[in-house]
């Protein structure tokens, strides 16, 4: 089992519509989870970090997280063209907060 | 400040040559990592340093791979004799630590192409 699975899509959702991604993680010690967004040919970006069970906002983004069931996502609300890019769930991996494991990502194309 | 600066950008090189990548991390982050990205691994943690101590160099594919961070401000990553299956674009990124873990910041990427 690898320790951060992402479905890699491509997920297409039409302009306006909420995006959801998802991403599960082996370690049950891991105590911090984070959402890059990496556009093609570019470095990946954070997006959003979350650290306790349940939702954080940050304008149109939601993280969830599910410790329990070891299952974290991403909901982009009011998609644009813009949003599409690859999405990596990152989990801190081992109950060390410094080593940072990354999913394959999850390509989001978002149409007009 | 000016980000993580990564060199060089691109690099083409034939099989058996020996590259080296650098990287400056952000000035007062003090711990920095290095990841290989391709489409078929994804992104794969290689080496992390923490004040300049290699901390977990697990992921490091082989002996053919070597990293060192002799300061605060400077980080290379050498290849020695190179392959083609090493080509992918390697990410140096530096983290600063709020709320209690680490947030990363990626350079641009060097993107090694070994003929």
């Amino acid at each position: 089992q690898k320790e951060v699975e992402q479905n890699s899509g491509p997920l297409s959702v039409p302009e306006g519509a909420i995006a959801s991604l998802n991403c599960t993680y082996s370690d049950r010690g891991s105590q911090s989870f984070f959402w890059y967004r990496q556009y093609s040919g570019k470095s990946p970006e954070l997006i959003m970090s979350i650290y306790s069970n349940g939702d954080k906002e940050d304008g149109r983004f939601t993280a969830q997280l599910n410790k329990a069931s070891q299952y974290v996502s991403l909901l982009i609300r009011d998609s644009q063209p813009s949003d599409s890019a690859t999405y990596l769930c990152a989990v801190n991996i081992g109950g060390n907060t410094d080593k940072l494991i990354f999913g394959t990502g999850t390509r989001l194309q978002v149409f007009p | 400040d000016a980000g993580v600066i990564q060199s060089p950008r691109h690099e083409v090189t034939e099989m058996g040559q020996e590259v080296t990548l650098r990287c400056k991390p952000i000035s007062g982050h003090n711990s920095l990592f290095w990841y290989r990205q391709t489409m078929m691994r994804g992104l794969e943690l290689l080496i992390y340093f923490n004040n300049n101590v290699p901390i977990d160099d697990s992921g490091m594919p082989e002996d053919r791979f070597s990293a060192k961070m002799p300061n605060a401000s400077f980080s290379t990553l050498k290849i020695q004799p190179s392959e083609p299956r090493d080509s992918a674009v390697y990410f140096c990124a530096s983290s600063e630590r709020l709320s209690g873990a680490n947030v990363l910041t990626f350079g641009a990427g060097s993107r090694l192409t070994v003929l």
